[in-house]
């Protein structure tokens, strides 16, 4: 069965450091995978995705996510995080034939000035 | 997000009543997912529907829940008999194939009394 795994629950960092959000997953054959972004209140913003070729994707507001398959992990990043970064990140996969997602637990992001 | 448009955005209702929350997909989206979203709790998923027919209804519980998309107007969502741990955010996403990513709605917030 898929399934995603995000380890760090909630990570606080100071404004204009780096930034990675690890992202673990477990499925038979390449799947798709994905980041979204949820602002309190809202719905879930798209950040990237990952569908095949070049394995480091670039996507909104300056983040880029690199798939390695020998270690299932398509992690998140970003090199100078603005105090606007402050949200829930999603990490999500689907079947190589699309249709549902599945997500991982999320990952609070806090951003110190 | 509000491209995809949910409705409405927060709704109150007592146990045992009937709960409907509606979907417009966005423009030339055929594809409609609903989510859930409990507290403290990821996103999982519950329906996947394409105009008319349930593809995929594997998140949907056996009981009390129900799910459409006429060929004219929104998805609706309906749970019958709603119970306290209906409570959550109930989040529609988009698509226009099963293979493209899915665009998120701002989400209905439901609050069983």
């Amino acid at each position: 069965a898929q399934s995603v795994t995000q380890p760090d629950i909630h990570i606080t960092v100071s404004e204009g450091a780096s930034l990675e959000l690890r992202c673990n997953y477990s499925y038979g054959a390449t799947p798709y995978l994905f980041w979204y972004v949820q602002s309190p209140g809202q719905g879930l913003q798209l950040l990237l995705k990952y569908f095949s070729g070049d394995t480091l994707v670039q996507g909104i507001k300056g983040f880029e996510a690199e798939f390695k398959r020998s270690q299932s992990s398509f992690n998140l990043r970003k090199p100078s995080v603005h105090w606007s970064d402050a949200a829930e990140y999603f990490c999500a996969v689907a079947g190589n034939q699309g249709g549902k997602l599945i997500f991982g637990q999320g990952t609070e992001l806090s951003v110190k000035p | 997000n509000a491209d995809v448009m949910q409705n409405p955005r927060h709704l109150v209702r007592r146990r045992g009543q009937e709960a409907r929350l509606r979907c417009s997909p966005m423009k030339g989206h055929s594809h409609v997912y609903w989510y859930r979203q409990l507290p403290e709790e990821g996103l999982k998923f519950m329906v996947y529907l394409q105009k008319e027919n349930i593809i995929d209804e594997s998140g949907m519980p056996k009981e009390r829940f129900s799910a459409e998309f006429p060929k004219e107007g929104p998805s609706i969502l309906r749970i019958q008999q709603v119970v306290r741990g209906d409570s959550a955010a109930y989040f529609c996403a988009s698509s226009p194939g099963k293979e493209q990513p899915q665009h998120f709605g701002d989400g209905t917030r439901l609050s069983i009394l």
